[in-house]
């Protein structure tokens, strides 16, 4: 069966900090890689995706991600984080097999000016 | 276009109640799904379906029914609602099936449901 993990459940971090979130997975076929944000008060949002190719992908705002297979792990990063940066992470994969699509459990980013 | 569109936004019930949470999708996606969202445990996967009258089990189940009868709408049913299912409830859609050939498997999701069972 497919799993999640995100290690970091509360990172607080100062603008212009540097952050990285890890997320690795549990599943032992293809897999296509997601990570999400949800800023307060809204739904999900696609932050960036992986399927196939170049394992760094790049994102909305900044965000880029890098999947290496063989540690199970896709890991997001930002050089410079800002305020508005502030939300919950969610790392998902998804399997070819299943079609279903498994989130971790978190990581709330707080970011003070 | 309004994409994932979920019905009530807030709920209050009695334990013992029954009701059904709306979703509808315009976006002609094969792929729904149904989650809750509880602090500290992120997305849980409830059900989900590939295609119309086709539904499966997620990683909770238990205390929810689903059906697909047409593409665009997959409604979840508490038939008994207990205080453990107080949650935010979140409906998503794609394309279905993700492979390279088909990128656009990214999942669109609703506002939400907040979910208060008393």
């Amino acid at each position: 069966a497919q799993s999640v993990s995100q290690h970091n459940h509360h990172v607080i971090l100062s603008e212009a900090a540097s952050l990285e979130l890890g997320c690795n997975y549990s599943y032992g076929g293809t897999v296509n890689l997601f990570w999400y944000v949800q800023y307060p008060g809204q739904h999900l949002q696609l932050l960036l995706k992986y399927f196939s190719g170049d394992p760094l992908v790049k994102g909305i705002k900044g965000f880029e991600a890098e999947f290496i297979k063989s540690k199970f792990s896709f890991n997001l990063r930002k050089p410079s984080v800002q305020w508005s940066d502030t939300a919950e992470y969610f790392c998902a994969v998804q399997s070819y097999n299943t079609d279903k699509l498994i989130f971790g459990t978190g990581t709330r980013l707080q970011v003070f000016p | 276009n309004a994409g994932v569109t979920q019905t009530p936004k807030f709920q209050v019930l009695k334990t013992g109640q029954s009701m059904t949470l709306q979703c509808a999708q315009d976006m002609n996606h094969e792929y729904m799904s149904w989650y809750r969202q509880d602090p500290g445990m992120g997305l849980r996967l409830i059900h989900y379906s590939v295609g119309a009258g086709i539904t499966d089990q997620g990683e909770v189940p238990n205390g929810y029914n689903v059906s697909r009868s047409t593409t665009e709408d997959f409604p979840l049913r508490l038939l008994s609602a207990a205080p453990s299912q107080t949650s935010v409830y979140f409906c998503a859609s794609s394309y279905g099936q993700g492979t390279p050939h088909s990128p656009n498997t990214e999942a669109f999701f609703g506002q939400g449901t907040r979910l208060t069972v008393v």
